[in-house]
């Protein structure tokens, strides 16, 4: 199982960035897949999951900003960021979930500043 | 303020047994949502502990156990090695979050 996000960088306060994560070695479609983040230097924050037939979930600090979309054809989970604030400024991980609700395996993360 | 509360920090001597608790309420561990723990090294990723309270996934040595009572979790190391010295977190679902997933403040493990 791999999983290998992209797309992280700097961003003004406002902007906008696409995050994703390609997945490999097991069957994509059968799992539920999850966006964590973590702030630099603090603890982990879920932000977002996407069911295996599509129905989507958010925390509360991104409703209405993010997006998060999957492609079964492809093996990729995505996070679309608008409006992006500062405090959105984390690594960004993809968690395969679990049938138990755990994340039994996590990308390497990718980075996301935003500031002017 | 993290739903469900860790102690900031706790230490021990290489061979000792320390624990880590994760207190939550009725709504998240005393609901029955299962608790799962994370270690995280300097600059990794979390990797998958303990799931549903007790259970090791494979490659996980037996000197880590969780167990569950009442609205409270606890993630138990014994044996204490060096290579353990990490930051450890529990995660759980809460309800009263319009069933979204928690975690904890994270707990950071110092080998003495």
């Amino acid at each position: 199982v791999q999983l290998v996000e992209s797309g992280g960088g700097l961003v003004q306060p406002g902007g906008s960035l696409r995050l994703s994560c390609a997945a490999s070695g097991f069957t994509f479609s059968d799992h539920y897949m999850d966006w964590v983040r973590q702030a630099p230097g603090k603890g982990l924050e879920w932000v977002s999951v996407i069911y295996s037939g599509g129905s989507t979930y958010y925390a509360d600090s991104v409703k209405g900003r993010f997006a998060i979309s999957r492609d079964n054809s492809k093996n990729t989970l995505n996070l679309q960021m608008n409006s992006l604030r500062v405090e959105d400024t984390a690594v960004y991980y993809c968690a395969r979930e679990a049938m138990d609700g755990s994340y039994d395996y996590w990308g390497q993360g990718t980075l996301v500043t935003v500031s002017s | 303020q993290s739903v469900l509360t860790q102690p900031p920090s706790v230490s021990g001597a290489p061979g000792q047994r320390v624990t880590i608790s994760c207190t939550g309420s009725s709504s998240n561990i005393g609901a029955g949502y299962d608790v799962h723990w994370y270690q995280q090294l300097p600059g990794t990723a979390p990797k998958l502990l303990i799931h549903a309270y007790s259970n090791r996934p494979s490659g996980v040595p037996d000197r880590f156990s969780g167990s569950k009572s009442g609205t409270s979790a606890s993630l138990a190391i014994t044996g204490l090695q060096a290579e353990d010295e990490a930051i450890y977190y529990c995660q759980s679902y809460d309800s009263s979050l319009n069933a979204s997933v928690v975690f904890g403040g994270g707990t950071r493990l110092t080998v003495l």
